[in-house]
């Protein structure tokens, strides 16, 4: 599995656009990039996946770049419970949701 | 629909005993996975069980050994309980269809090993 890195911490004022980036320079062409967020004391929660259009739903957009070696999370209008520990990971499919979770990016959004 | 459900919670074991805990996955959902979730170590992935068979494994010892039921539900069990078990212990459903796997997790079982 493609290894990912991400910032270990950041901040956003509430109200305004989140934008969590990922490196998996290394990612093969058959891996999705998924993103999954934990909030204290939480399992993990799905948010988004794509392999290499941009994506988007009711929660984010997932833009991932043409060479497919970074991608950025976008939570477009930040609440204060967005703050968590966001994922990236990248994953073949169909593998028993064997992921490799990382450190991650401590989001906190403040007031 | 319901989420995926862990029991117990919270338990306190001894060190040396053994420990159960279950997983009901959302209704319809084949693949279970666990994984053990520890402040030094993070997220790291214990086993899935896929219809009743165990399909992947991560790099723990014999001591972590899990089961799936005909209905998928799921239990794990950890014999001669360590200090560092220590953990909190997450289970993740999915429909195990399609190109995509979108895993839901339970609200985990905190085990505390004493």
């Amino acid at each position: 599995d493609a290894k990912t890195t991400q910032p270990t911490s950041m901040d956003c004022a509430e109200g305004r656009a989140a934008n969590l980036p990922c490196n998996h320079s290394t990612i093969s062409g058959n891996e999705y990039v998924y993103w999954y967020r934990q909030i204290h004391s939480q399992g993990p929660q799905y948010i988004i996946h794509g392999l290499k259009n941009n994506e988007t739903n009711e929660m984010a957009s997932l833009i991932i770049t043409e060479d497919r070696k970074s991608s950025t999370l976008i939570l477009p209008h930040a609440t204060l419970r967005d703050t968590a520990v966001y994922y990236c990971i990248a994953e073949k499919p169909n593998t028993g949701n064997q992921f490799y979770f990382g450190t991650g990016t401590s989001l906190t959004v403040i007031p | 629909k319901a989420g995926v459900t862990q029991t117990p919670r919270y338990l306190i074991k001894t060190r040396g005993q053994q420990v159960t805990l279950s997983c009901s996955p959302i209704s319809g959902h084949r693949s279970v996975s666990w994984y053990q979730q520890t402040p030094g170590q993070g997220l790291q992935f214990l086993f899935e069980y896929f219809s009743e068979t165990q399909r992947n494994k991560g790099n723990f010892p014999g001591r972590f050994s899990g089961r799936q039921f005909s209905n998928s539900r799921s239990e794990m069990n950890v014999s001669t309980l360590e200090l560092g078990d220590s953990a909190l212990y997450l289970c993740a459903s999915s429909l195990d269809a399609g190109l995509y796997t979108e895993a839901f997790f339970g609200q985990g079982t905190r085990l505390t090993v004493v």
